[in-house]
């Protein structure tokens, strides 16, 4: 199985810079996902990474270090409607299992 | 519009008396597999299937069924539904039971309450 840690909350500030930590401890490996929720929906798709290093789509990066077992989010430019739950997601090897962390519920205030 | 449905969005039944909540996806995806999500947790897999006729437990199968006899369906059955099935269930799907990718697209949940 798989163990994924998340902080639990983290508050930001409009238009700054917040990282969002994911650490994994796994026996197989087949990627690493990101998904943003906002209370009361589904979850929707962020970022994947599955290579170490960073990736970049537009106000969002995310980093991986498979040797570590760490990942994170980068949410730049922060808006109002950042505020949602974000979950850090490994596809195990046999690339049917999946497993979320907890999430991490970011607040962001004006 | 592609898209995964569920029904019902929401249902409040009883102890003991079987319920099915459906799951239709119209994007041919090979994969589909359902999740709980509890207070202050993330999503626990239920159960996955990567194809027709293949399924395999996750997490948390306890209490659960599915079926995969078509391609666009997933059903999650709970023969007999207890308090502790009360939670807020995702079906999702995707492409390719492989590598790459292929992020999984949600349906919009159904909120279940046993009592």
């Amino acid at each position: 199985g798989q163990n994924i840690d998340q902080p639990t909350e983290m508050t930001a500030t409009e238009g700054a810079i917040v990282q969002i930590n994911c650490t994994y401890q796994t026996s197989g490996f087949n990627g690493l996902f990101w998904y943003q929720q906002h209370a009361g929906e589904a979850p929707t798709f962020l970022s994947y990474n599955v290579l170490d290093g960073l990736e970049e789509k537009g106000r969002f990066s995310s980093f991986l270090s498979r040797s570590k077992g760490y990942s994170y989010l980068l949410l730049k430019e922060l808006q109002m409607k950042d505020s949602a739950s974000y979950l850090c997601a490994v596809r195990e090897t046999n690339a049917g299992k999946s497993t979320f962390g907890d999430g991490t519920t970011l607040t962001v205030k004006p | 519009e592609a898209q995964v449905t569920q029904n019902p969005r929401y249902l409040i039944t009883v102890t003991g008396k079987k319920l099915t909540v459906t799951c239709s996806q119209n994007m041919n995806h090979e994969y589909m597999s359902w999740y709980r999500q509890d207070p202050g947790l993330g999503l626990r897999q239920i159960y996955y299937s990567m194809n027709v006729e293949v399924t395999d437990k996750g997490d948390v199968p306890e209490g659960y069924k599915v079926s995969r006899k078509e391609k666009r369906n997933f059903p999650l059955i709970l023969e007999s539904p207890s308090p502790n099935q009360t939670s807020l269930y995702f079906c999702a799907s995707r492409t390719r039971a492989g590598q790459g990718m292929y992020e999984q697209y949600f349906g919009p949940g159904t909120r279940l309450t046993v009592t």
